[in-house]
């Protein structure tokens, strides 16, 4: 299994700013993805973040608010631009594995907007 | 719209109790099925999945799912729960298209009464 860390683990953020989640996988991946989980809901797929490409948006984000980077095969950020309270919520990291094809996630990030 | 849906979205249980929980998707083609479970203030762990193979799948904790495809279902079964499964559970779907992501359903808060 792949160990994933994120951080930060949680913040409050004012309406307005932005702010950048970083997710560090312990071992090379092939495949991570940005999730969001609204409180009291399930998880939703922002995008899937490409080694050294742009990354692919789902319907309903994109790239102006979620920006994203992948560098390398073991790192990753995803940042919220000019937040808004609607975007209170976790955000967790995933990635799969290339021997068993299973998924695994980091802690997540807490963030709430005021 | 293709989706991935969960029945139960509150199940309360004593302990000792069977368990099954619903998941049903609508994708065609072949899929990849997962159970994630979130045990209070954790984060996702995989309980178990299913690639092809034997429709009967056993995870950890001594859960179970049955991939029934004529009724593209993926139920989650437990023949006796303990107060440690309170938790929420993800019924989650890779689609055919093969590109890792996941689409989860709603899930289900399990309480589970000593």
């Amino acid at each position: 299994s792949a160990v994933i860390s994120q951080k930060p683990s949680r913040d409050i953020c004012q309406r307005g700013t932005s702010l950048t989640i970083q997710c560090q996988v312990d071992s090379q991946v092939t495949m991570m993805f940005w999730y969001r989980q609204q409180p009291g809901q399930s998880l939703t797929l922002i995008a899937t973040a490409n080694q050294g490409s742009e990354a692919t948006y789902e319907s309903g984000f994109v790239i102006d608010k979620f920006p994203i980077s992948r560098p390398n095969l073991t790192f990753s950020t995803l940042t919220v631009s000019n937040m808004s309270p609607e975007d209170s919520s976790i955000y967790l990291c995933s990635v799969v594995s290339r021997s068993a094809y299973e998924q695994y996630f980091g802690p997540g990030t807490r963030l709430t907007v005021t | 719209a293709q989706s991935v849906s969960q029945h139960n979205h509150h199940v309360i249980l004593s302990e000792a109790a069977s368990l099954e929980l619903g998941c049903n998707y609508s994708y065609g083609g072949t899929v990849n099925l997962f159970w994630y479970v979130q045990y209070p203030g954790q984060h996702l762990q995989l309980l178990l999945k299913y690639f092809s193979g034997d429709p009967l799948v056993k995870g950890i904790k001594g859960f179970e799912a049955e991939f029934i495809k004529s009724k593209f279902s993926f139920n989650l079964r437990k023949p006796s729960v303990q107060w440690s499964d309170t938790a929420e559970y993800f019924c989650a779907v890779n689609p055919p298209s093969n590109t890792g992501k996941l689409i989860f359903g709603q899930g289900t808060t399990l309480q589970v009464k000593p």
